[in-house]
């Protein structure tokens, strides 16, 4: 069974530039979530989806950051017009219906902004 | 309210010594804490975790001590390897209707040979 999948793994984008970034659930899992970690941080929750419905975004900036999961496909984690704040990696975690909190995380894009 | 706090930052172990790193929380609405490792380059792997109704879980050289009233939980590592070198998160789910997870900011382990 294969895990939960990231691409790319390394995306370098100059300011003002947009990054896609896309998430792969494990087999059977239909909740997604993103998180960010910064240097010498802990990971930083962003958004939780299902599939066609975002179900929290409390912790995702109101501006310039977008996420989806469509009924076909991966999800994807949209950041328009980046800044060099935004580099960070920026790790997807999917769970089982019926538990929801036991979240398996995918290997991580690491953004970087020039 | 939110936060989960997490100490020492680094840990530097013998060989077959016991890790132990610690977590301390507030919310007492949180209801399940995980633990997660992850090395460089990776991403975190779920490790083991918790529920606020048992006082101690043990997987292998891994245990989760649980103490309720004091809002506290702690992560042994029995017989310390250095292929256990990795940096280790504590984390807290957010509240009972929500799924989100709130991570402690980590503890770098290093266990020498």
């Amino acid at each position: 069974n294969a895990g939960v999948m990231q691409n790319p793994r390394h995306l370098v984008r100059r300011r003002g530039q947009e990054a896609r970034l896309r998430c792969s659930p494990m087999k059977g899992h239909s909740h997604v979530y993103w998180y960010r970690q910064l240097p010498e941080e802990g990971l930083k929750f962003m958004v939780y989806l299902q599939k066609e419905n975002i179900i929290d975004e409390s912790g995702m900036p109101k501006e310039r950051f977008s996420a989806e999961f469509p009924k076909e496909g991966p999800s994807i984690l949209r950041i328009q017009q980046v800044v060099r704040g935004d580099s960070a990696a920026y790790f997807c975690a999917s769970s089982p219906d019926g538990l929801p909190y036991e979240q398996y995380f995918g290997p991580g894009t690491r953004l970087t902004v020039t | 309210q939110q936060q989960v706090k997490q100490s020492p930052q680094s840990l530097i172990v013998q060989k077959g010594g016991i890790s132990i790193i610690n977590c301390a929380y507030e919310n007492t609405a949180f209801d399940y804490f995980p633990w997660y490792q992850q090395f460089p380059g990776k991403g975190p792997a779920l490790l083991i975790a918790i529920r606020p109704d048992v006082s101690e879980k043990k997987e292998g050289r891994f245990t989760i001590s649980f103490n309720k009233s004091a809002k506290q939980f702690s992560l042994h590592i029995m017989d310390s390897q250095p292929g256990d070198s990795a940096t280790y998160f504590c984390a807290a789910r957010r509240d009972q209707a929500g799924t989100a997870l709130i991570f402690g900011k980590g503890t770098t382990l290093s266990v020498s040979s």
